[in-house]
């Protein structure tokens, strides 16, 4: 099973600054890594796919980059809507697909 | 709009059963895979199964295979997690989500309680 390592653990930032996020694989992932975006009581939704395309209606602040094992979800000038919690998730080969921890983006 | 409603979450003592159910709308079920995910209170996503458009092939995380079953029916735009022999560690919000590659929609989910 693949395990993805996310850091920081929690991000503390104030609305404009810049935010980088890491998600690091076990093993090479090629581009096979999505980020996902969880607000409180919500439900997950999908940024990024293939490790830097954004999703239909996604800010262009919201960047992804890497490929192989590590990988960066960067967001430029955090808006207020943007504290969350962001999951990495691979669907590398055959399953099981797995999740980061989570990393928290808060105030 | 794409819709995924979940369903069917209760209380349920260790070693019960539930079965979960998800009625999509909004798109062209029969087209894609869907997938079950578990969330525990406060904590990260844990992917649980899939299920192929067709019904016809079917994949399961090691922690539940034997106990749990997905299934569909795709004359009723429903996808169904049918969970028997429950743990403590079971418990939590159940996501389906549909998948065209990634998990592009998500239902807000239903909680089950594995307690006694």
């Amino acid at each position: 099973e693949i395990v993805l390592t996310q850091s920081p653990a929690t991000l503390s930032l104030s609305p404009g600054e810049r935010a980088t996020l890491s998600c690091r694989a076990s093993q090479s992932v090629g581009t096979y890594l999505t980020w996902y975006q969880q607000r409180p009581g919500q439900a997950p939704r999908l940024l990024i796919s293939d490790a830097s395309n954004r999703a239909t209606g996604i800010p262009v602040r919201f960047n992804g980059s890497g490929s192989g094992t590590d990988f960066t979800l960067t967001i430029s000038d955090v808006e207020p809507e943007d504290f969350a919690v962001y999951f990495c998730q691979q669907r590398s080969n055959r399953p099981p697909w797995t999740f980061g921890q989570g990393t928290k983006v808060e105030v | 709009d794409v819709q995924l409603v979940e369903s069917g979450g209760v209380l349920v003592q260790p070693g019960g059963a539930l079965t979960l159910s998800c009625a999509a709308s909004g798109f062209l079920f029969s087209s894609y895979w869907m997938h079950w995910v578990r969330q525990a209170p406060g904590k990260g996503l844990v992917w649980v199964s899939r299920i192929h458009p067709y019904g016809n092939s079917t994949t399961y995380a090691d922690s539940v295979k034997g106990r749990f079953t997905i299934s569909r029916d795709n004359a009723k735009d429903t996808v169904y997690l049918q969970m028997n022999s429950l743990r403590a560690e079971d418990s939590g919000i159940y996501y389906c989500a549909r998948s065209s590659g990634d998990l592009d929609y998500w239902g807000q989910g239903t909680l089950v309680t594995v307690s006694s």
